[in-house]
């Protein structure tokens, strides 16, 4: 049983589109993260939510603690954010549990 | 300010070797967490060590090992090394325990053969 879903597992847009990725989980949390990873493996953290809404340039992160769901947004895509993005949620501490990653090509 | 290092970067061992694997957070952070990715099981969570002690750990047979130094400089350690653990190997820093940002290495990508 995987306590992290992530929906869709591969995902191509053509530049400009809007984008959603979903996450689901099914443990209580401390918070959830966003991760994108470019191949080659470096991963970086896009955002740690506990609550609500947050935004950086054109990504957008919300979280619903009742439903257990977070979304990630990419507002007007771009081929430089073709990457793999992944959900991570930490139940206490530093201890991650991972979705198992969406595949976003973006196509000039 | 320097990000996290991971050395090496890459390691080929055989089956049955052991193999230690070193990771240097960012300074002034204390909490150093590993983690294995395969293509099978994706991100998978190993340890987390604060102040010179694992806090957490993941479900990995005990041949998987863990330390932290004074410095919070972190080394893991697989022993008995089988096919099954070729994998790239992140070790993340963070200031502290609870809601803060993971800064994640370049990883150390080992073949076991």
């Amino acid at each position: 049983k995987n306590e992290v879903e992530q929906s869709p597992q591969n995902l191509t847009a053509q530049e400009g589109e809007f984008i959603t990725i979903n996450c689901s989980y099914s443990v209580g949390i401390s918070a959830l993260h966003w991760l994108q990873q470019h191949p080659g493996g470096g991963i970086v953290s896009l955002f740690m939510l506990s609550s609500g809404k947050k935004k950086h340039g054109r990504l957008i992160a919300t979280i619903n603690i009742q439903e257990k769901h977070s979304s990630l947004h990419i507002t007007a895509s771009h081929p430089r954010d073709s990457a793999v993005y992944i959900c991570a949620v930490t139940p206490t501490g530093n201890q991650f549990y991972f979705g198992t990653g969406t595949s976003l090509t973006v196509i000039p | 300010k320097a990000g996290v290092t991971q050395t090496p970067r890459y390691l080929i061992k055989t089956r049955g070797q052991q193999v230690t694997l070193s990771c240097s957070p960012i300074s002034g952070h204390r909490s150093v967490s590993w983690y294995q990715q395969t293509p099978g099981q994706g991100l998978q969570f190993l340890f987390e060590y604060f102040s010179e002690t694992q806090r957490n750990k993941g479900n990995f047979p005990g041949r998987f090992s863990g330390r932290q130094f004074s410095n919070s400089r972190s080394e893991m350690n697989v022993s008995t090394l089988e096919l099954g653990d070729s994998a790239l190997y992140l070790c993340a820093s963070s200031l502290d325990r609870h809601f803060y940002e993971q800064y994640f290495g370049p990883g150390t990508r080992l073949t076991v053969t």
